[in-house]
């Protein structure tokens, strides 16, 4: 059974400060997400990575940045966190076999970020 | 531009009534189409794909490509199928993209 974990379900941050976000997959998957859900919104990438060490924005980049130092563990980090980045945070792995082929999806349980 | 459009934010619907969930769908190429949900206090994950071809939870979605929708079916509702649900797009042309989703319909059964 795939197994994605994030660090914290809850979080509650001051405006400017440095916040990570971990997530951790154990099925060696490659390819990993991070998505932020709004109500009305549904889910937006933030960023996204398929191997170590490498990572492409996604549709809404600005205020994160993201590492992946090791294969299982793809970190979101909030340089100087504002407001309007209070969410909930989903991380996403999913196994990348074929080229061609999209695999699923795999999500950890989110972390609430609320930012005061 | 890949885009997934789901036009209902709610949708509410009797116990032993019909289920139809929207999903319209932009994509030039040979796309990919999911459906994803999340019950209450759960993790989202997926429902079906439509490259399966299956029936999840008594549940089936049809990729009809003239219509470009990939509507999301049930004959009768159950009140365990209250949720949040995603329909979500895949441009297969494209390589490894990431999934677009919709911005979701939340489904309330009502007993």
């Amino acid at each position: 059974d795939v197994k994605v974990t994030q660090s914290s379900r809850y979080l509650v941050k001051r405006t400017g400060e440095k916040v990570f976000l971990e997530c951790v997959q154990d099925m060696d998957h490659e390819n990993m997400f991070w998505y932020r859900q709004d109500p009305g919104l549904g889910l937006r990438l933030i960023y996204f990575s398929y191997d170590v060490k490498m990572k492409e924005k996604g549709d809404i980049p600005e205020g994160y940045s993201v590492s992946r130092e090791k294969k299982e563990r793809f970190s979101l980090i909030l340089e100087s966190a504002s407001t309007n980045q209070t969410s909930m945070y989903l991380c996403a792995s999913s196994q990348q076999q074929d080229w061609a082929k999209v695999e699923t999806q795999y999500f950890g349980p989110g972390t609430r970020l609320l930012v005061l | 531009a890949q885009r997934v459009t789901q036009p209902e934010k709610l949708l509410s619907v009797f116990k032993g009534a019909p289920v139809e969930l929207k999903c319209n769908y932009s994509y030039s190429g040979s796309p990919e189409l999911f459906w994803y949900v999340q019950y209450s206090r759960q993790r989202l994950q997926l429902l079906l794909r439509h490259i399966s071809r299956e029936s999840i939870k008594g549940f089936t979605a049809d990729l009809n490509k003239g219509e470009t929708s990939f509507h999301l079916k049930k004959p009768f509702a159950q009140e365990e199928d209250s949720a949040m649900y995603y329909c979500a797009l895949s441009g297969r042309d494209s390589g490894n993209t990431p999934l677009v989703f919709g911005k979701g319909t939340r489904l309330s059964v009502i007993a």
